[in-house]
């Protein structure tokens, strides 16, 4: 099945320790990007990236770090977590590199920083 | 900066009526508008994908419209079942806004039996 498949589901952690949100797809998709949802501000893009080795920022990128080592994987990194990154995370693929055939997106990771 | 709006933000009908969606952009340099389903702490489940140079697409009681020129996308679910509960949110690739979605805040949809 084609599918993004992200882990944790569920993260609850305290201020400061480092963790990682994984992200893997199963389709090829040259494309791949975290977004976070909060209530009253929407889905925000975190960071994405074009293809292997090459990512960048998107809109509200301060206190994350991701990688980009091969084409399937893409974890985001939060090395010094703060209660304000408490949040819903989603990670998406789409084909190529514009999104031309729309997106898919993982079921989620909620985390709660403490 | 692209702008997306749904309205109504909450909507509560009976099972069996047929019911619209609306969403509204700002800025109708699109590629494409993609509509969303996504059910209570889970995630984002892609239901329909217009592109900017089609005006509707179907997946079975879903119909989307796209009236690319006045910024608009309406999302026509028929004969409503209570499965069909859920927030719905759509989201636009502007030709500007770089690789980024652009989403609205949704719609929740709850249908009663």
């Amino acid at each position: 099945e084609a599918q993004v498949t992200q882990n944790p589901r569920y993260l609850i952690t305290v201020t400061g320790k480092k963790l990682t949100v994984t992200c893997s797809q199963n389709m090829n998709h040259e494309y791949m990007s975290w977004y976070r949802q909060d209530p009253g501000l929407g889905l925000r893009q975190i960071y994405y990236s074009m293809n292997v080795e090459v990512t960048d920022k998107g809109d509200v990128p301060e206190g994350y770090k991701v990688s980009r080592k091969e084409k399937r994987n893409f974890p985001l990194i939060l090395e010094s977590p703060s209660p304000n990154q408490t949040s819903l995370y989603f990670c998406a693929s789409s084909f190529g590199t514009g999104g031309i055939l729309g997106y898919t997106f993982g079921s989620g990771t909620r985390l709660t920083v403490v | 900066k692209q702008e997306v709006t749904q309205i109504p933000a909450a909507l509560s009908v009976p099972e069996g009526e047929n019911l619209v969606l609306n969403c509204s952009f700002t800025d109708s340099a699109i590629y494409n508008l993609q509509w969303f389903r996504q059910d209570p702490g889970k995630g984002l489940t892609s239901l329909l994908l217009i592109q900017s140079s089609q005006r509707e697409q179907t997946s079975g009681r879903l119909n989307a419209s796209l009236d690319k020129s006045s910024g608009r996308s309406t999302l026509y679910i028929a004969a409503s079942q209570p499965g069909d509960s859920a927030t719905y949110l759509c989201a636009v690739k502007g030709e500007t806004s770089g690789s980024r979605l652009t989403f609205g805040e949704g719609t929740q949809l709850t249908v009663n039996p």
